[in-house]
């Protein structure tokens, strides 16, 4: 799975949106980019994922350059409870059940 | 529905003791993973499971570790003469094998701590 960079800490203001990068350069072909987050004390918790088409659920939305080489994942408007470790990987998906390689991840603070 | 559950949800131990780590995945998830956590840092995969099967290993860090999955449900993580170094996090995860995305749902975790 290819190796991704990210900022290691950010803050954000309550109620702004916070846009997290991560560089994945190194990226193939057929390698989805995955969000995962964790919150203090807790496991880590599914975000998003996509493969080359900007995604949104009802938690976030991913924007991946046309290059596919970074992306960002945008929280419209944070919370404290987003409050997290948020953690940006890449890795072969569609039906294949292969682990997760998490890196340091990006702290993100809201502020009140 | 519930999700993934682990117990204990903190355990202490000594130095050169047994200890056993029990994952109930979501139930109808046949894939589950191990992942250890140290401080600071993201988590490491140590085992996953297809079924009763374990189809890749290659995380365990040595032979003292070691895990079953006998029914294809419960999982437990067995760690034999504990070192201070295994202190950590264990997290266990699970997702539907074949699933567009395999998506991982993770439990709570298990803090391990080796005096």
């Amino acid at each position: 799975d290819a190796k991704t960079t990210q900022p290691p800490s950010m803050d954000c203001a309550e109620g702004r949106a916070a846009n997290l990068p991560c560089n994945h350069s190194t990226i193939s072909g057929n390698e989805y980019v995955y969000w995962y987050r964790q919150i203090h004390s807790q496991g880590p918790q599914y975000i998003i994922h996509g493969l080359k088409n900007n995604e949104t659920n009802e938690m976030a939305s991913l924007i991946i350059t046309e290059d596919r080489k970074s992306s960002t994942l945008i929280l419209p408007h944070a919370t404290l409870r987003d409050t997290a470790v948020y953690y940006c990987i890449v890795r072969v998906a569609l039906g294949s059940a292969r682990q997760l390689t998490f890196g340091s991840g990006t702290q993100l603070t809201v502020l009140p | 529905g519930a999700g993934v559950s682990q117990t204990p949800s903190n355990k202490v131990t000594e130095k050169g003791k047994y200890v056993e780590l029990r994952c109930d995945p979501i139930s109808g998830h046949t894939a589950l993973y191990w992942y250890r956590q140290s401080l600071g840092q993201g988590p490491e995969f140590l085992i996953y499971f297809q079924g009763t099967g374990a189809a890749d290993d290659s995380g365990l860090p040595n032979d003292r570790f070691f895990a079953v999955r006998p029914e294809g449900s419960v999982s437990t993580l067995k760690i034999q003469r504990t070192e201070r170094g295994d202190s950590a996090m264990y997290l266990c995860a699970s997702s539907v094998f074949g699933t567009s995305g395999s998506e991982q749902f993770f439990g709570p975790g298990t803090r391990l701590t080796v005096l």
